[in-house]
């Protein structure tokens, strides 16, 4: 049992280039999750979805977008990444509202 | 807006000792809080849910209290171990009309020492 799978583990960019980080998860959660992780600064939540199909916005969604067209996937992307976007990125999934997160194990991303 | 902090960066003990954390909120009522664990270069992994009906919640080693009229809950790890060393993380439920979503605190550094 996987878990929350994400993907890649460590990216370089360069200002200005786009990506998609994926998150997978094999547990049939309804709700998911990204947040970014930054020194001194705690998780924050970029943008959030509480099912197939629907999207919503978090504390810090501006630069993001993200799609869930699959129960089992959300994907983050940066149309053009900066470099106040250097950061850990974390996927997390919850059966529902009120239940405990389960977090994969970053993204490690670095823009130059 | 709602407030959050984990009153100490770091805490250093001795194994075997009682490691006590501390997490303060202002601002509103969550109707429950969570703590993880986070090890370096990795996730956070969920430990303990306690609801503010419960004042009180124990897991192993592991104790929750949550008192809502100080708006603090306090973590212990009973005889500690350098095992448990990590990063631990308060989170709480968002204020009204978030979906269940949470809002983290920066997390306390703990490092049992043998």
């Amino acid at each position: 049992n996987a878990g929350v799978t994400q993907t890649p583990k460590f990216r370089v960019l360069k200002t200005g280039q786009s990506m998609t980080l994926l998150c997978a998860q094999d547990m049939n959660h309804e709700y998911m999750y990204w947040y970014r992780q930054d020194p001194g600064m705690g998780l924050r939540l970029i943008h959030y979805s509480v099912g197939e199909g629907t999207t919503a916005k978090g504390e810090v969604p501006d630069g993001y977008n993200v799609s869930r067209l699959k129960k089992q996937n959300f994907l983050l992307g940066l149309e053009s990444a900066a470099p106040s976007q250097t950061s850990v990125y974390f996927c997390a999934s919850s059966i529902g509202e009120n239940q405990p997160q389960h977090f994969g194990d970053g993204t490690r991303l670095s823009i130059l | 807006s709602q407030k959050i902090e984990q009153n100490s960066e770091a805490l250093n003990i001795q194994e075997g000792k009682t490691a006590t954390l501390t997490c303060n909120y202002t601002n509103y009522s969550p109707a429950y809080l969570q703590w993880y664990r986070q090890d370096p270069g990795r996730g956070p992994v969920f430990l303990l849910l306690i609801r503010e009906n419960e004042k009180e919640k124990r897991k192993e080693r592991l104790k929750v209290t949550f008192d809502t009229t100080l708006k603090q809950s306090l973590f212990h790890i009973t005889a500690s171990q350098p095992a448990d060393s990590a990063t631990y993380l308060c989170a709480l439920e968002g204020y009204g009309g978030s979906q269940g979503n949470l809002i983290f605190g920066k997390g306390t550094k703990l490092s049992v020492k043998p």
